[in-house]
């Protein structure tokens, strides 16, 4: 049990294009959901938390005009990088609440030419 | 600031013997400590999680060590086998901000044949 997904697992855009990527619980259903970008070697970095319903909430120094979060069910939570450049390729994580745990989406990479 | 400090940011162990981690937290207000297991180019597993009510959860060959009034808490991976070798990372959360993680700068265990 306890599974998340994500689509897609890896994407390439072009500069000033938009891309979205979506996070699914399959098994269970999530009040919260949570995305987070990971560079290379490093830890996962909080961008924001979904809640179902309601607007997200951004982690300082994350721009909510571009990466655009959308909670649309209890299962669905998309994140649109909008107007991508190169700076924004990364790979980003989605994370899936149930009480306490949190469950991982397998992650997304974006590239961005 | 971060407020999960992780060591050793890496280490390396032979096949059959033991890894050990250790993580510190300032934050009174956590009350839930996970550790994550990453592969390359993956999410984050949930491998073993406690609450501070315990001072020791063992499941299979991962067993967490925890230290309510040192703050301080511990993986040990016993009976190190190849496919250990991953990136472990230490988390920890709390009732408030809809229980979101601060995480451990991350570990990178390398176990030889």
């Amino acid at each position: 049990g306890a599974v998340v997904s994500q689509h897609p697992s890896w994407v390439i855009c072009k500069s000033g294009t938009s891309v979205k990527i979506e996070c699914r619980s399959l098994d269970f259903q999530a009040t919260t959901m949570f995305w987070y970008r990971q560079f290379p070697k490093q830890s996962l970095m909080l961008m924001a938390t979904s809640n179902e319903g309601s607007k997200a909430t951004y982690e300082q120094g994350v721009e909510k005009d571009k990466f655009l979060i959308n909670h649309a069910s209890l299962t669905l939570s998309t994140l649109t990088v909008t107007s991508a450049h190169p700076e924004d390729s990364s790979f980003y994580i989605c994370s899936a609440r149930e009480f306490y745990e949190q469950y991982f989406g397998p992650g997304t990479r974006l590239t961005v030419t | 600031q971060q407020q999960v400090k992780q060591s050793p940011q890496s280490l390396i162990v032979q096949k059959g013997g033991i890894s050990i981690i250790n993580c510190a937290y300032e934050n009174t207000a956590f009350d839930y400590f996970p550790w994550y297991q990453q592969f390359p180019g993956k999410g984050p597993a949930l491998l073993i999680a406690i609450r501070p009510d315990v001072s020791e959860k063992k499941e299979g060959r991962f067993t967490i060590s925890f230290n309510k009034s040192a703050k301080q808490f511990s993986l040990h991976i016993m009976d190190s086998q190849p496919g250990d070798s991953a990136t472990y990372f230490c988390a920890a959360s709390g009732r408030y901000g809809d229980y979101k993680l601060s995480f451990g700068a991350g570990t990178t265990v390398t176990v030889r044949a």
